[in-house]
């Protein structure tokens, strides 16, 4: 069984569109997270939910808006995609905000913007 | 402001060869956790080990082991008699607890890519 798991795994697409990704998790877990990782490999947080409720918004442009219809769900929407958008994303879970809970990461989504 | 640094971007060694993967912090926080996870060439993050502050009991797992020195910030990982199948990027992670939003978030190092040859 598929702890986190994220939709699609690999997303190409032009600049310009508007493009979402899914991630879900099964465990239960209250906090949600979406992370970028960059072409040199930098891990970097963008945004966290705790039971729906936006707790963390880094320094992220506007274009990318994250909605989490659910505690189980948190998706990540992109509009007008530039070239530097092109990276993996990974969503995570972790049970409580501030918990010694390790986050639980799903297997990240590859986005190339062409 | 959490910082975690990992000074060796690369690390190459021979197959049953011990390697440690260095990891020094940053943080205000009296209280807080360090991570370290594992993102073989398939590319996702495997969690390895979490410690938090108040414990400086240096941990073993097999072939794996930490050492958490609190005097010297530092959270050095070791794999003794390394495989080929160690070959992957390791991350070490740092998560404070000073108000709940910091607590929340996971300050990355900027990795140490670790490869074993045969």
């Amino acid at each position: 069984d598929t702890a986190v798991s994220q939709t699609p795994k690999y997303l190409v697409t032009q600049m310009g569109n508007d493009k979402s990704i899914k991630c879900e998790q099964n465990l239960g877990h209250d906090t949600m997270y979406w992370y970028k990782q960059d072409s040199k490999k930098f891990l970097k947080i963008m945004f966290s939910y705790n039971n729906k409720e936006l707790i963390i918004n880094e320094t992220v442009p506007n274009r990318f808006s994250p909605k989490s219809p659910d505690k189980a769900h948190l998706n990540l929407h992109i509009n007008s995609l530039e070239l530097g958008d092109s990276a993996v994303y990974f969503c995570a879970s972790s049970q409580g905000r501030g918990s010694l809970s390790e986050q639980f990461f799903g297997p990240g989504t590859r986005l190339t913007v062409l | 402001a959490q910082k975690v640094t990992q000074a060796q971007t690369e690390i190459s060694v021979v197959e049953k060869e011990d390697v440690t993967l260095d990891c020094v912090y940053e943080t205000r926080d009296t209280t807080y956790y360090l991570f370290w996870y594992k993102q073989p060439p398939s590319g996702e993050l495997v969690f390895l080990i979490r410690r938090n502050s108040f414990d400086e009991q240096n941990e073993i797992s097999g072939r794996y082991s930490w050492n958490f020195q609190k005097s010297t910030s530092s959270f050095n990982f070791t794999i003794t008699a390394s495989q080929v199948v160690d070959s992957a990027v390791y991350f070490c992670a740092l998560r404070g607890s000073f108000g709940e939003t910091s607590g929340s978030r996971l300050t990355f190092g900027e990795g140490t890519q670790l490869t074993v040859n045969p």
